[in-house]
């Protein structure tokens, strides 16, 4: 069984860089046609796509972030990252990584079948 | 970008009701539509994907129907467990887009 955590700073400064990091367990990171997406959810708010990255590292971005995030995989570690530059306090939520949906010989990669359990990244100074 | 709209934004239902949840697109998505549904506190959990294809484990109350730009996601016979929030999100076209989410509450 796929499992997704996530880690990082839970505090980032205004006009830093928030870097996240999502470790993969129970399955290859590399293989199939998988994509690695993040999301988002300000507090109390709705859910936002932020981007995501295939297994041979196509990446899509939510055009609404200006240019700002950019989804990276290592293979070696099983890990996909996230980074988001000149944040700002709208930056802040749960950050959720998420692997695509397979079933039945079919991969559906928007949608998103596995999640991380989250972690809340605070912008402030 | 591709808008999802849901209604209601909050429903008062009891346990044993029928409820219907309604997404709509600003255009047409086939069937690529997904249906979560949200614990406070937890990740969103994937419940239908295609619209209307039931991920495997989740109960036989929880069914999708529509095409094109109309979609609905039912509970049969709401049950104390789903008084939860639920999201739609289409994924026809990039950048994935999620609904606003409905909040089924007790009443």
């Amino acid at each position: 069984q796929v499992q997704l955590q996530e880690s990082g700073p839970g505090l980032v400064k205004p006009s830093q860089t928030l870097s996240l990091t999502c470790t993969v367990s129970g399955g290859s990171i590399s293989s199939g046609d998988y994509y690695w997406s993040w999301i988002r959810q300000p507090p109390g708010k709705g859910l936002e796509w932020i981007g995501s990255i295939n297994s041979i590292g196509s990446t899509y971005y939510n055009p609404s972030l200006k240019s700002r995030p950019t989804i990276s995989v290592d293979t070696s570690k099983i890990q996909f990252s996230l980074k988001l530059i000149s944040v700002t306090a709208a930056d802040t939520a749960v950050y959720y990584c998420a692997r695509s949906y397979c079933t039945g010989g079919s991969c559906y990669s928007g949608v998103m079948g596995y999640w991380g359990q989250g972690t809340l990244v605070t912008v402030s100074s | 970008d591709i808008q999802m709209t849901q209604s209601p934004s909050t429903l008062s239902a009891s346990v044993g009701d029928r409820v219907t949840i309604t997404c709509r697109a600003s255009q047409s998505i086939s069937n690529w539509l997904a249906w979560y549904q949200q614990k406070p506190g937890k990740a969103p959990k994937l419940l239908i994907y295609k619209a209307s294809s039931l991920e495997s484990g989740v109960p036989s109350r929880f069914s999708g129907s529509g095409s094109g730009t109309e979609f609905t996601l039912t509970i049969s016979s709401l049950q104390p467990d789903d008084f939860e929030t639920y999201y739609c999100q289409q994924y026809n076209s990039y950048p994935l887009t999620f609904g606003g989410g409905t909040k089924v509450e007790i009443k």
